[in-house]
């Protein structure tokens, strides 16, 4: 059974330029978790969607943003990048429904520095 | 939302138990406790959860205190591969997990 998929997996961007970045999810997967990772603040919860839609967001400005397709599969947006935003980006998927148990299986990520 | 406080670091000799504490005074009735560990930037990987009881697999054990306002994951025979950040997790609604700063565990020959 295939892992979730994150792509690409490495990209470098500059200032005011606009990110989008996918995630396949396990199959049968349909919650799908984003969130960013860096040095100074760890892992932070960016959003969660449940069958197309977004159930939770973290405390991130509105250039963060995201959407998740009929097969389960999300993207993530950044637009007008900021240096602040280079942070390695991870996707995670979950079979969870309405309950509050259950693992997250996560991607390998995607690493985005932004010049 | 509940929050968790770890050590930063702790260091563990090689085959021996390593013993990794978490505070999580806020937790709620119905809020689980997770941990995962992350290597070298590589995505998390689930180790346990619980609620109230104690939980042991393959990989670890998991104590939760009675009043459920800490926990302590037990790796009962630390490898060289153990070496990691440990994330004490407690699971809001929705699959939002406050991961926290983690410890990181130096497991030494």
């Amino acid at each position: 059974k295939a892992g979730v998929t994150q792509t690409p997996r490495y990209l470098i961007k500059t200032r005011g330029q606009q990110v989008t970045l996918s995630c396949s999810p396990i199959s049968g997967h349909r919650s799908v978790s984003w969130y960013q990772q860096t040095p100074g603040q760890g892992l932070q919860f960016l959003f969660e969607y449940f069958s197309e839609t977004q159930r939770n967001k973290g405390n991130f400005p509105g250039r963060f943003s995201g959407r998740q397709f009929s097969n389960s599969r999300s993207e993530m947006n950044v637009s007008t990048l900021e240096l602040g935003d280079s942070a390695l980006y991870l996707c995670a998927s979950s079979t969870t429904g309405l309950s509050n148990t259950g693992e997250l299986f996560f991607g390998e990520g995607s690493r985005l520095t932004v010049l | 939302d509940a929050k968790t406080t770890q050590p930063t670091s702790m260091d563990c000799a090689e085959g021996r138990a390593a013993n990794l504490p978490c505070n999580h005074s806020t937790i709620s009735g119905n809020e689980y406790v997770y941990w995962y560990r992350q290597i070298h930037s590589q995505g998390p990987q689930y180790i346990i959860h619980g609620l109230k009881n104690n939980e042991t697999n393959e990989m670890a054990s998991l104590i939760i205190t009675e009043d459920r306002k800490s926990s302590t994951l037990i790796l009962p025979h630390a490898t060289l591969r153990d070496t990691a950040v440990y994330y004490c997790i407690v699971r809001a609604r929705f699959n939002k997990f406050y991961f926290g700063s983690g410890t990181k565990l130096n497991v030494k020959p």
